[in-house]
This record gives C-alpha cells, sequence and structure tokens, in this order.
C-alpha cells in the first residue's frame, strides 16, 4: 500500500513569508508526527496528534509554528513570518495508533530553505 | 531529558564485512527502540523495532540488541553490502508520543 506522502518535496521562501507544509498518513494511521531535522543531526519532534487533536505540541518552538488535522488524515504544518534558522527538512510520520507497540513510518520529507 | 548517542558518527568498511553500530541511551525507562536508516534525499525507513521486554529482533542480516539496564543497543549487520551505504538512525520511545534520535552514523561500504 502507498506509504506516507509528504509536500512539497523542496520549499524555497524568502524570509518572512509564509509556508504550509503537507502530509498525507498511511490510511487508517490515527496517530501522526512532525519531526523537523537540521543537517547533520537526528530528527527532533515538534507535535503529535491522535486523531484530530494535537495531543502533544510540546516540541514546536514558538508560536510561528501552528499545526492542523482538520479530519483526523492528512495535516498541515503552518510556518508564518519564516526565519533562516527555519531552514531544515520537516519530516511527517504515522503510526497505527500512538501505543508503543507501533512502528512510526515516515514520509520523504519536505526540505526548507529560507533565504 | 533523554539522550541518545551515537558512536561512530561515521564509518567506513570493505564489503563483505560484518559490522556493529552502536547507540546508547541516558533513561532505561523506554517503551521500544527503533533502529531506521535514512538514504540521503529520502525519508526514513525503519529497520527494526525492539520492544522494552525483547533482548532482540533479527531481520535478514540485521540483528538488533537491546541492554535496557546499561542503556544500550547494538545494530549488527553480517556480510555488508555497497546498498547498506547510509545514515543509520537508533530512537527511542518513552511512552510520551515521541520518539527521541540519536545523531546518526553515517556508513559507506566500500566495494
Amino acid at each position: 500500500g502507498a506509504g506516507v506522502s509528504q509536500t512539497p518535496s523542496n520549499k524555497v521562501t524568502e524570509k518572512g513569508k509564509y509556508v504550509e507544509l503537507r502530509c498525507d498518513p498511511i490510511s487508517g494511521h490515527t496517530a501522526l508526527y512532525w519531526y523537523r531535522q537540521s543537517l547533520g543531526q537526528g530528527p527532533e519532534f515538534l507535535i503529535y496528534f491522535q486523531g484530530t487533536g494535537a495531543a502533544d505540541d510540546s516540541g514546536l518552538p514558538n508560536d510561528r509554528f501552528f499545526a492542523v488535522r482538520p479530519e483526523g488524515s492528512v495535516s498541515t504544518l503552518k510556518i508564518q513570518r519564516t526565519e533562516r534558522g527555519d531552514s531544515a527538512v520537516y519530516l511527517c510520520a504515522s503510526s497505527l495508533n500512538g501505543d508503543s507497540s507501533y512502528e512510526q513510518y515516515f514520509g520523504p520529507g519536505t526540505r526548507l530553505t529560507v533565504t | 531529558k533523554q539522550e541518545v548517542t551515537q558512536i561512530p558518527a561515521a564509518l567506513s568498511v570493505p564489503e563483505g564485512e560484518n559490522l556493529v553500530l552502536n547507540c546508547s541511551f541516558t533513561d532505561s525507562a523506554i517503551y521500544n527502540l527503533q533502529w531506521l536508516r535514512q538514504d540521503p534525499g529520502k525519508g526514513l525507513t525503519s529497520l527494526l523495532l525492539i520492544q522494552s521486554s525483547q533482548r532482540e529482533q533479527t531481520s535478514g542480516r540485521l540483528n538488533a540488541s537491546l541492554d535496557k539496564s546499561s542503556g544500550r543497543s547494538t545494530l549488527y549487520i553480517a556480510a555488508s553490502q555497497p546498498g547498506d551505504s547510509a545514515t543509520y538512525l537508533c530512537a527511542v520511545y518513552l511512552g510520551n508520543e515521541k520518539l527521541t534520535f540519536g545523531t546518526g552514523t553515517r556508513l559507506t561500504i566500500i566495494p
């Protein structure tokens, strides 16, 4: 079956602009996660959804970052007033539910470059 | 705060050799540990998931072990092939819905 997909694969934007990054999880997966990976680092947690609600948004760096999952499937990560430090690969993952028994399956990521 | 360390940061070995990648974590109260690989420009592919009650998991030429009490895991790759070249990440799950990742080991298999 189809895996996790993310669009766009690459996004270049100017400092101060608004961007949206999209994630389509594996069908039937109720848990969805966003991570951010800077060059040479491992991914860092941003936010976790169980169904439509954000169960844990403790990883969002500041209030410029926001994410939604209105119908419990597709999720959008929104970044306002982008800064050069936001440049990274944004990864989305999904799992069957939030239970520890289940693996998280990752998408290919969106590479965001803020100029 | 959970910290995950992977040593070495980079490793090059001739094709055909067996090798071991190391992962250590500071908080032993983990629910599971996952090994993943990352190819340049691509996402993460899950390789093995070890639950906290397990000691090891095997898939093909890969074997992962877990020693919770000492905060360590190893990924053993047998008979390495050029296609194994990638960055290998370990990640621990504390039951708080998020994975905590190490910084990875960049593996190069020399043909």
